[in-house]
This record gives structure tokens, C-alpha cells and sequence, in this order.
């Protein structure tokens, strides 16, 4: 089976600019997130998505904005972009057990995204 | 609120070392926590997911052990090999009231390099 897929795999924008990031999760996982990673630093959580409902958001501002489709695939869109916002941008899927907790997390190879 | 830390933030040995890689969490109310490996550049590949209900995980080399009570986790990895060479994050599921909302809190990770 496929694992998570996410493109693209490199993006340089400017500052002001719009980007949308795409991820695919494997196979009957119905839950998405999306991290973002800083050199140096743990990544950082933005949102999840579960059954196409946003199920979490973290701390990030409003220029940050993310849907899941019917196929249980995810974009993240970023609006105004800033130079601080160059970082990988990592999406993970998982499925919900019986119990109602979520299960192991499975990570893609991320999109590096430079802004200048 | 949840918080990880890994220590140390690097270590280098020689091949053939033993090593072990310490986690501690602050909220022991998870059901999980996750160890991933991070090559330079690339997305997280995931080692070992340990279950609350479990006291250790092994996979090959690998060996993870969960101590809720005492907020701590350890990734020990046996004769270590140069292509060991990564860095090793740990992370855990943020609670709330309702259980996990399905997003990971990680550590900042250890930069392991492993001499020939």
C-alpha cells in the first residue's frame, strides 16, 4: 500500500503570496493533520481533520486554513504569506479505533517551502 | 497542557554503542506516545507507537519503554550503526477533557550521530 503522499515536493514563493499544499493519506485512514516544521524544532501542530470536520486547530493565525474532501484527501492553504512561514510543511494520517482514540500516526515526506 | 522534552539534544558514538535516548511528558493522562526517526530533510518515519496499556516496545534493534507515572520514555537502540544516523523525535498525544484531539506534541528531538 501506498503511504502518505503530499506535493509538492519543493515550492519557492514570495512574501504576499497565496500556497496550497495537498496531502493524500493512506488507505482507509480518515483523519489528516498538518504540521509545520522549523529548522531545529519539533513540528508544530496547525490542524486536524476527521471525516471532513475540523477536529483541531493549534496556534496559528487566521492566513492558515485547511478542508478535507470526500476522498479523505486535505489541502492547506496559506494566505499572505511571510518570511517566517518557510519551514516543511509535514502531514500525517491515522484511523480512529474503536474506542475513539487515534491510532498511530503515519507521516508524509512533507513540502519544503521557501518564501523570499 | 502537554509539553515534551528530549535529552540529549545530540550524541555521538561510537558504532557498535548501546545508547539510550530519554522523553519526558508532563501530562501522564495519554494512551500513547510515539517515537519517529527524522533523516536531514525528510519526513518522519515512525519507530515504535507504545500503548499505554504496555510497559515496552521492540522492533528489531529497537526497544521503547513507557513509565506514565513518572512522565518519562526511553528509546533504546542496541550496537548502534552509522546508519542510525538521524535524529530521533518522541512525541505525545495532546489531551483534553473529551481524550486526544488526535494532534502530537513533540520534543524537540536528539541528534544522533553514530562514527564508524
Amino acid at each position: 500500500d501506498a503511504g502518505v503522499t503530499q506535493s509538492p515536493t519543493h515550492l519557492i514563493k514570495t512574501r504576499g503570496q497565496q500556497v496550497t499544499l495537498r496531502c493524500s493519506p493512506i488507505s482507509g485512514h480518515k483523519s489528516v493533520s498538518w504540521y509545520q516544521q522549523v529548522l531545529g524544532q519539533g513540528p508544530q501542530f496547525i490542524f486536524q481533520y476527521y471525516e471532513k470536520e475540523e477536529r483541531g486547530r493549534g496556534n496559528f493565525p487566521d492566513r492558515f486554513s485547511a478542508r478535507q474532501f470526500p476522498n479523505y484527501s486535505s489541502e492547506l492553504n496559506v494566505n499572505a504569506l511571510l518570511l517566517g512561514d518557510s519551514a516543511l510543511y509535514l502531514c500525517a494520517s491515522s484511523f480512529l479505533t474503536a474506542s475513539g482514540s487515534y491510532n498511530e500516526q503515519f507521516f508524509g515526506p512533507g513540502t519544503r517551502l521557501t518564501v523570499l | 497542557k502537554q509539553e515534551v522534552t528530549q535529552i540529549p539534544a545530540a550524541l555521538s558514538v561510537p558504532e557498535g554503542e548501546n545508547l539510550v535516548l530519554n522523553c519526558s511528558f508532563t501530562d501522564s493522562a495519554i494512551y500513547n506516545l510515539q517515537w519517529f526517526r527524522q533523516d536531514p530533510g525528510k519526513g518522519l518515519t515512525s519507530l515504535l507507537l507504545i500503548q499505554s496499556s504496555q510497559r515496552e516496545q521492540t522492533s528489531g534493534r529497537l526497544n521503547a519503554s513507557l513509565d506514565k507515572s513518572s512522565g518519562r520514555s526511553t528509546l533504546y537502540i542496541a550496537a548502534s550503526q552509522p546508519g542510525d544516523s538521524a535524529t530521533y523525535l518522541c512525541a505525545a498525544p495532546k489531551m483534553n477533557y473529551g481524550g486526544s484531539q488526535g494532534n502530537l506534541i513533540f520534543g524537540k528531538g536528539t541528534k544522533l550521530s553514530v562514527k564508524p
